[in-house]
């Protein structure tokens, strides 16, 4: 099955422990990104990458860090989490970016105390 | 800069009835226009999206969307809910850049449906 697949689905954490969300695709998607998602402010995105070894800033890129050393994966990290980190976060991917439609997981829901 | 607008947070219709959840976006040149949908504890899916051509776009579920350039919108609309369509709306609107996939979505409509 076609699939984004984000692990772990809840973490809870404290401030300042460094900790990594993987995502992994099985599609052969050239691009991926990573989402956080908040009350009313939607999906803002944080880092994307184009292709294995090519990335770059979304919208929201501080207090993170991604790489892509192999094409089905994405991890994000978190080095120091923050309070303000607490989000529901999405990785996505799609064949090509531009207008393909991208395809999501199924979240990560993280709580920084 | 690119902005969607959603401008109803949280709609509820009764099953059966027609629905119309509101989007307009701002951005310079012809977008690319996506709506998706987020049942609870899920990602997204992709609904519908529109590139160029015919701007009356038909969708999964029974969902269809219309580009009105002069409007800057890009309404989703359904003529009879289900039950099952209770979920979040997304609105987004995207462009090509040279290096990347620039996608903006709104903050989303919260569709509830009372039987």
């Amino acid at each position: 099955e076609a699939q984004v697949t984000q692990n772990p689905r809840y973490l809870i954490t404290v401030t300042g422990k460094k900790l990594t969300v993987t995502c992994s695709q099985n599609m052969n998607h050239e691009y991926m990104s990573w989402y956080r998602q908040d009350p009313g402010l939607g999906l803002r995105q944080i880092y994307y990458s184009m292709n294995v070894e090519v990335t770059d800033k979304g919208d929201v890129p501080e207090g993170y860090k991604v790489s892509r050393k192999e094409k089905r994966n994405f991890p994000l990290i978190l080095e120091s989490p923050s309070p303000n980190q607490t989000s529901l976060y999405f990785c996505a991917s799609s064949l090509q970016g531009g207008n393909s439609p991208l395809h999501f997981g199924n979240g990560t829901r993280l709580t920084v105390t | 800069a690119q902005s969607v607008t959603q401008p109803d947070i949280h709609i509820t219709v009764s099953e059966g009835a027609s629905l119309e959840l509101r989007c307009n976006y701002s951005y310079g040149a012809t977008p690319y226009l996506f709506w998706y949908v987020q049942s609870p504890g899920q990602g997204l899916q992709l609904l519908l999206k529109y590139f160029s051509g015919d701007t009356l776009v038909q969708g999964i579920k029974g969902f269809e969307a219309e580009f009105k350039r002069s409007q800057s919108s890009f309404n989703l609309r359904k003529p009879s809910v289900h039950w099952s369509d209770a979920a979040e709306y997304f609105c987004a609107v995207g462009r090509l850049l040279e290096y990347g996939n620039k996608l903006v979505f709104g903050a989303g409509t919260i569709l509830r449906v009372k039987s």
